[in-house]
């Protein structure tokens, strides 16, 4: 079954302490990223990458981190939580522009931080 | 700066009704558009998209159709079911990029 797996799918952690989000695809899709839904503003994309060893920025970065050493790995890492990157977090794949094929999206994180 | 609005938070019809989800966008370079929809503790789904070269797509229930002039694209579910309730985004991209804009949403209730 195609589906993009995220861990955990709920988090609550206190300000400044690191936490990692993985995001796992099983589709061999090339291009990955990460959205934060929050209210009133739908989703907005952290960071993106192409393929392996090659991400960058989306339009809210500031406080995120991720890496691509694989495939169909993407993990989303926050160096030092803090409060207004409470937000409901998801991780997409697809093999690349949405003409190429829709975007498969996990079942989302639910993140606190206080 | 949003570049896909969503101006309806929400939108209420009763089962067997026509829905109509409405989506508008500022961005000239958009060429192609998709609507995803979104239950609860779920991620969202992909659930019908357009390209620029057509003013409307239809798959079963679903319609989409887009006034390029107007900078609008609107989602028709006709007849509406109470399990098509659930959050719809607005999501649009450039030829040239691979990534998408999302609207805010809008949620949609199916009274039966």
């Amino acid at each position: 079954e195609a589906q993009v797996t995220q861990n955990p799918r709920y988090l609550i952690t206190v300000t400044g302490k690191k936490l990692t989000v993985t995001c796992s695809q099983n589709m061999n899709h090339e291009y990955m990223s990460w959205y934060r839904q929050d209210p009133g503003l739908g989703l907005r994309q952290i960071y993106y990458s192409m393929n392996v060893e090659v991400t960058d920025k989306g339009d809210v970065p500031e406080g995120y981190k991720v890496s691509r050493k694989e495939k169909r790995n993407f993990p989303l890492i926050l160096e030092s939580p803090s409060p207004n990157q409470t937000s409901l977090y998801f991780c997409a794949s697809s093999l690349g522009t949405p003409k190429l094929g829709e975007a498969f999206f996990g079942q989302g994180t639910r993140l606190t931080v206080v | 700066d949003q570049q896909v609005k969503q101006n309806s938070p929400s939108l209420s019809v009763q089962e067997g009704r026509i829905s109509i989800l409405n989506c508008d966008y500022t961005n000239s370079m958009f060429d192609y558009f998709l609507w995803y929809k979104k239950y609860p503790a779920e991620g969202p789904t992909f659930l019908i998209s357009i390209s620029s070269i057509k003013d409307k797509n239809e798959d079963g229930r679903f319609t989409v159709f887009l006034n390029k002039s107007a900078k609008h694209l609107s989602l028709h579910i006709v007849p509406s079911q109470p399990g098509d309730s659930a959050v719809y985004f607005c999501a649009a991209s450039a030829d040239f990029r691979n990534d998408m804009r999302f609207g805010a949403g809008t949620r949609l209730t199916v009274k039966p």
